[in-house]
């Protein structure tokens, strides 16, 4: 079974740091993997999706990257803002069976301070 | 273009009470999924379905049951509700295949008393 940890649980910045966000899974035959941000009392919201293929994504001042061989993504922030105040969630598929079935992460709950 | 609502927002129950959660999307996907969110236990799967008139279970399917009789709409119900079933419950949809990224609705913040 496909195990998705995230670390920190939870981070405390000051406005304008870059930050690194993590997504550990057991499993490293994926399919793809997305990130999602939430706000609170909110849905989720797509941010990047990596397909297995691919080493990284980007948008923005967001840049994911995927390690299969390790079994860890990473979502970097730059420059971070009291916007980006938020859950971030990972979310695994795999490439066998239910493909279109993710896993997800507790999540990561950040708050950026001015 | 909506893309994936729900109704109701919020409920209070009590406990034995029935009631119906639906989900409804404009984009024409095929997947579509129910998820409930507790504190420190993440997202979990209810039930979802791959296509319209077929359901299938997810991790925690117990107490709920879903239908799909329309392509845009998966309707989640409890029987008969328990305390435990108190809980943010979130659908979602997608496209099969390679670029399936999910699409969640605001979700629906149940209570049951």
């Amino acid at each position: 079974k496909q195990e998705v940890t995230q670390i920190p649980a939870a981070l405390s910045v000051p406005e304008g740091e870059n930050l690194v966000l993590n997504c550990s899974f057991t499993d490293s035959a994926i399919y793809n993997l997305q990130w999602f941000r939430q706000d609170p009392g909110k849905g989720l919201t797509s941010l990047l999706l990596i397909q297995s293929s691919q080493r990284e994504q980007t948008s923005g001042r967001l840049n994911a990257s995927l390690d299969k061989s390790s079994g860890r993504s990473t979502l970097y922030i730059a420059a971070s803002q009291p916007g980006d105040s938020a859950t971030y969630l990972c979310a695994v598929r795999l490439q066998s069976g239910g493909s279109y079935i993710p896993t997800f992460g507790r999540g990561t709950s950040l708050i950026v301070h001015p | 273009n909506a893309g994936v609502t729900q109704t109701p927002k919020f409920r209070v129950l009590k406990t034995g009470q029935s009631m119906t959660l639906l989900c409804a999307q404009d984009m024409n996907h095929e997947y579509m999924y129910w998820y409930r969110q507790d504190p420190g236990m993440g997202l979990r799967l209810i039930h979802y379905s791959v296509g319209e008139g077929t359901t299938a279970k997810g991790e925690v399917p117990d107490g709920y049951n879903v239908s799909r009789l329309k392509k845009q709409n998966f309707l989640l119900g409890l029987e008969s509700a328990a305390p435990s079933q108190t809980s943010v419950y979130f659908c979602a949809s997608s496209y099969p295949g390679m670029r399936n990224i999910q699409y969640f609705g605001a979700g629906t913040r149940l209570s049951v008393l």
